[in-house]
């Protein structure tokens, strides 16, 4: 059964750096996400892409953080200058009518 | 206002049995999608069932079930049969009309007792 895959599964970064989240959604699915969750909290919505484009997103994605489709299979989530708060469990999704598929996450430690 | 309240922050169940987990919801858009998932101490996100908010019948997926009572707006998950591997944190979310964005609740944890 296809699967969302996520690289790397811990990425470790001092603050101030610029660090680069990848995923590689199901191929057939249409709309991809971007979410984090901070340890022992919700799951928080960052941004939603479809056809190629932001569709929607939250407060917290602010200019810091860019997303892109830079060819027909990899979907990645840029944070340009890292901070000690960005340290989270970053989740990418997929999404066909009825289900919402997750990769199983990238850890960034921000140090 | 909240969109997802899941006021249940532990919950614990016997093997075996059946157990329900709460979920609320607040939109005022005639159209959504409510969806369930599982999150063991591994940390992955498993989506579990799904419920359309147009759905004339209760979700079902194997022995999750999904209690949706559309003008209380409660979605209350149901697992049934429980076994230790259904330890987990669950986490209830809502997908509002044609936005493609998702809202989570707090979650709950649940410990499935031998």
């Amino acid at each position: 059964e296809p699967e969302v895959t996520q690289t790397p599964s811990h990425q470790v970064t001092q603050m101030g750096q610029e660090v680069i989240l990848r995923c590689v959604p199901i191929s057939n699915h249409l709309y991809f996400y971007w979410y984090r969750q901070i340890l022992g909290q919700k799951v928080e919505f960052l941004v939603s892409f479809y056809n190629n484009e932001i569709s929607e997103k939250s407060e917290i994605f602010d200019d810091q953080f860019s997303v892109e489709r830079p060819d027909g299979s990899n979907f990645t989530l840029k944070i340009r200058s890292t901070k000690l708060e960005d340290s989270a469990m970053y989740f990418c999704a997929s999404i066909r009518v009825r289900g919402q598929y997750f990769g199983p996450g990238t850890r960034l430690t921000v140090t | 206002a909240q969109k997802i309240t899941q006021t249940q922050p532990g919950m614990f169940v016997q093997e075996k049995e059946a157990v329900t987990l709460d979920c609320t919801y607040d939109t005022s858009d005639p159209s959504y999608g409510l969806f369930w998932y599982k999150q063991p101490s591994s940390g992955e996100m498993i989506f579990l069932i799904y419920q359309g908010s147009y759905d004339q019948q209760n979700a079902t997926e194997g022995r999750y079930s999904l209690n949706f009572q559309k003008a209380r707006k409660s979605a209350n998950l149901v697992i049934s049969a429980s076994q230790l591997g259904d330890s987990a944190m669950y986490f209830c979310a809502m997908r509002e009309g044609t936005g493609n964005q998702f809202y989570f609740g707090t979650g709950t944890s649940l410990t499935v007792i031998p």
